[in-house]
């Protein structure tokens, strides 16, 4: 069975600062989704990871995917408070997984001034 | 276009009622997908549909039950409601539900079993 984990589970920042969230997980795969989620709203995708070496960047989030160790990580650059919420990493098992996606605990992110 | 929709936002239910739930996917998309989201198990898949059939199921007890019509769109059933099935609901809609098909979420339906 496909497990996904994530660490820091809890992660508290102060504006400005440099921080990476990482997500491993059991099983081959090579489509790795991170999502962004804001209190009592649905998941907002942030990055798709199609391949071995994908990275992808948008505004202070930066993703990456190394499908031979199994881990993902999300970069956090000069963190601004607008960036407070839950990332969640997901995986695609792959096969005959229609519309299932295996998801980590979430990493709850504050950024204080 | 016009994102995934669900309805209803909020649901009060008492126990051993039952709940339907909706979802309207994006236009053009075919497979539909529900989750459910609680503090304690965070989010499981429940069950995709792709034209009006289920290919993939969680493990989640007969309870638990879904159905997608003609047009895409997609109901899910709760029976005998437990205080447990409180929950978010989450709906995901996608072209094919496979690996090259991102999901693409609605906001959700807030379930409260009292």
């Amino acid at each position: 069975e496909l497990k996904v984990e994530q660490n820091p589970l809890f992660l508290s920042m102060q504006e400005g600062k440099n921080y990476t969230i990482y997500c491993n997980y059991s099983t081959t795969s090579d489509r790795l989704y991170w999502y962004r989620q804001d209190p009592g709203k649905s998941l907002e995708s942030l990055f798709v990871l199609l391949s071995n070496g994908a990275v992808k960047q948008e505004g202070r989030l930066m993703a990456s995917l190394d499908t031979k160790a199994r881990l993902s990580t999300l970069h956090i650059t000069a963190a601004v408070h607008d960036l407070s919420a839950t990332y969640f990493c997901a995986v695609f098992a792959g096969g005959t997984s229609y519309g299932k996606l295996t998801f980590g605990q979430g990493t709850i992110l504050t950024v204080h001034p | 276009k016009a994102g995934v929709t669900q309805t209803p936002r909020y649901l009060i239910k008492t126990r051993g009622q039952q709940v339907t739930l909706s979802c309207s996917p994006i236009s053009g998309h075919r497979s539909v997908s529900w989750y459910q989201q609680t503090p304690g198990q965070g989010l499981q898949f429940l069950f995709e549909y792709f034209s009006e059939t289920q290919r993939n199921k969680g493990n989640f007890p007969g309870r638990f039950s879904g159905r997608q019509f003609s047009n895409s769109r997609s109901e899910m059933n709760v029976s005998t409601l437990e205080l447990g099935d409180s929950a978010l609901y989450l709906c995901a809609s996608s072209f094919g539900g496979g690996m090259n098909s991102p999901l693409h979420f609605g906001n959700g339906t807030r379930l409260t079993v009292t």
